[in-house]
C-alpha cells in the first residue's frame, strides 16, 4: 500500500479536462514539495510537474499542477490521445527520510 | 543530452546478490544526487535508495536497508547498487535517476531524467 493515495484510473474524452489527486499527510505533502511523472506504455518515467506547479522545458501549459493542505492534484485541459499514461505523484516524507510515491493513476481517453 | 545507461540486471537466485551500474553523460555527474527507483511487473514505483554528489550522504527505503548499498565514483561517472541477499519480492525494472535528496535544509523528489532501466529477476 501506498503512503500517496491516488484514484488506480481516470479517463476523459478529447479536448475534455480531467484533474488526479494525491492524498498524503503532513509529513509529506503538507511540508515539502510534490512532483508528478508520467510514464508512457513500455518506457521510463518523465518528470511531468516539480516544486508543486512548475513545468520543465518542453512540457505543455496544458499539464498544471497545485497542492492544498495535504493533497495535491494534477489537471490536465485539451485532453489529447497521447496523454494515455500512468501518473505518479512524489513528494519527500520527513518521518521516512525519503521520497514516496503515489500508487499510479491510468489515465484512458475515450 | 544527459544519459544515464543501466546495467548489471539479471535472473539471480533468492540469497545471491547482484551489483547495478548507471553510466552518465551529459551533464556533471559529481554535482549531483542520484537515486534509485524500482517497479515490480505491473505495480507502481518505489524509491530505493539515494546518494549525494559527493557520496558522503546516503539513505534507503527501510524495504532494502542494511541489504542494498548504493555507492558512486565520480572519477568514472557511474553510479552503483549493490544487492545482497536479494528475495523474489526485489524483483523489479531498477532505474537510476538523476536528483532527489536533500540540499540547503530542503529535501526533493526531483528525479529527472531516468535511465531506461535494468530488469532484475530473484527466482529460483
Amino acid at each position: 500500500q501506498s503512503v500517496l493515495t491516488q484514484p488506480p484510473s481516470a479517463s476523459g474524452t478529447p479536448g475534455q479536462r480531467v484533474t488526479i489527486s494525491c492524498s498524503g499527510s503532513s509529513s509529506n505533502i503538507g511540508s515539502n514539495s510534490v512532483y508528478w511523472y508520467q510514464q508512457l506504455p513500455g518506457t521510463a518515467p518523465k518528470l511531468l510537474i516539480y516544486r508543486t506547479n512548475q513545468r520543465p522545458s518542453g512540457v505543455p501549459d496544458r499539464f498544471s499542477g497545485s497542492k492544498s493542505g495535504t493533497s495535491a492534484s494534477l489537471a490536465i485541459s485539451g485532453l489529447r490521445s497521447e496523454d494515455e499514461a500512468d501518473y505518479y505523484c512524489a513528494a519527500w516524507d520527513d518521518s521516512l527520510s525519503g521520497p514516496v510515491f503515489g500508487g499510479g493513476t491510468k489515465l484512458t481517453v475515450l | 543530452e544527459v544519459q544515464l545507461l543501466e546495467s548489471g540486471g539479471g535472473l539471480v537466485q533468492p540469497g545471491g546478490s547482484l551489483r547495478l551500474s548507471c553510466a552518465a553523460s551529459g551533464f556533471t555527474f559529481s554535482s549531483y544526487a542520484m537515486s534509485w527507483v524500482r517497479q515490480a511487473p505491473g505495480k507502481g514505483l518505489e524509491w530505493v535508495s539515494v546518494i549525494s554528489g559527493s557520496g558522503g550522504s546516503t539513505y534507503y527505503a527501510d524495504s532494502v536497508k542494511g541489504r542494498f548499498t548504493i555507492s558512486r565514483d565520480n572519477s568514472k561517472n557511474t553510479l552503483y547498487l549493490q544487492m545482497s541477499s536479494l528475495r523474489a519480492e526485489d524483483t523489479a525494472v531498477y532505474y537510476c535517476a538523476k536528483g532527489g535528496g536533500c540540499s540547503g535544509g530542503s529535501c526533493y523528489s526531483n528525479f529527472d531524467p531516468w535511465g531506461q532501466g535494468t530488469l532484475v529477476t530473484v527466482s529460483s
